[in-house]
């Protein structure tokens, strides 16, 4: 099984600031398998980026998505006030789904 | 774009089986694949399992004796049964709709249930 560690685990940012976002895994994942989500207080989790680095549809283009084999990257270039939210990062492999323990955004 | 709901029992006793229902709305639950997520109160998500309309499944090595996912596509509903369950089992449960590249872009709202004698 897949372990993905995601750091930091809060990150403490101002509005306008850029935000950067690490998931490393255990072992090697194919860039097609992994994901990125992020859920506010009482909603379902909502999927920004697929592939690594696409977009999911709806999502704002200050958010990117970067990375291969076992370090992978969220980065929101300019934070607004609607980005502070907890992110987890997932992949698929082995027929087997694993998600990070999530990186809480919070206003500094 | 599918829509998806969870319905069942809000609380469940001490070594009982949990059982929750998702239904499809907005499309065929007959492609694809449909996946079972929980978050306990403060905590992470965590992967349960996911079925394929055909019926095949994949589950969590951590839960696999217990869980079963199963499909009814007459209904366009897929369920989950979680055996002996304990207070640990206490979460928010969610289903989604998993693409093929093992993305999740649609989810229900989500539905607690606690377990508690």
């Amino acid at each position: 099984e897949i372990v993905l560690t995601q750091s930091p685990g809060t990150l403490s940012l101002s509005p306008g600031e850029r935000a950067t976002l690490s998931c490393r895994a255990s072992q090697s994942v194919s860039s097609s398998y992994l994901a990125w989500y992020q859920q506010k207080p009482g909603q379902a989790p909502r999927l920004l980026i697929y592939g690594a680095s696409s977009r999911a549809t709806g999502i704002p283009d200050r958010f990117s998505g970067s990375g291969s084999g076992t370090d992978f990257t969220l980065t929101i270039s300019r934070l607004e006030p609607e980005d502070f939210a907890v992110y987890y990062c997932q992949q698929y492999g082995s027929s087997l789904v694993t998600f990070g323990q999530g990186t809480r955004l919070e206003i500094k | 774009q599918v829509q998806l709901q969870e319905s069942g029992p809000g609380l469940v006793k001490p070594s009982e089986t949990l059982s929750l229902t998702c239904t499809v709305s907005g499309g065929s639950i007959s492609s694809y694949y449909w996946s079972w997520i929980r978050q306990p109160p403060g905590k992470g998500l965590e992967w349960i399992g996911y079925i394929y309309y055909s019926g095949s499944t994949n589950y969590n090595p951590s839960l696999k004796s217990r869980v079963t996912i199963s499909v009814d596509t007459s209904k366009n509903q897929f369920s989950l049964k979680l055996s002996s369950v304990t207070a640990a089992d206490t979460a928010v449960y969610y289903c989604a709709y998993m693409t093929t590249r093992g993305s999740l872009p649609q989810w229900g709202q989500g539905t607690l249930v606690t377990v508690s004698s």
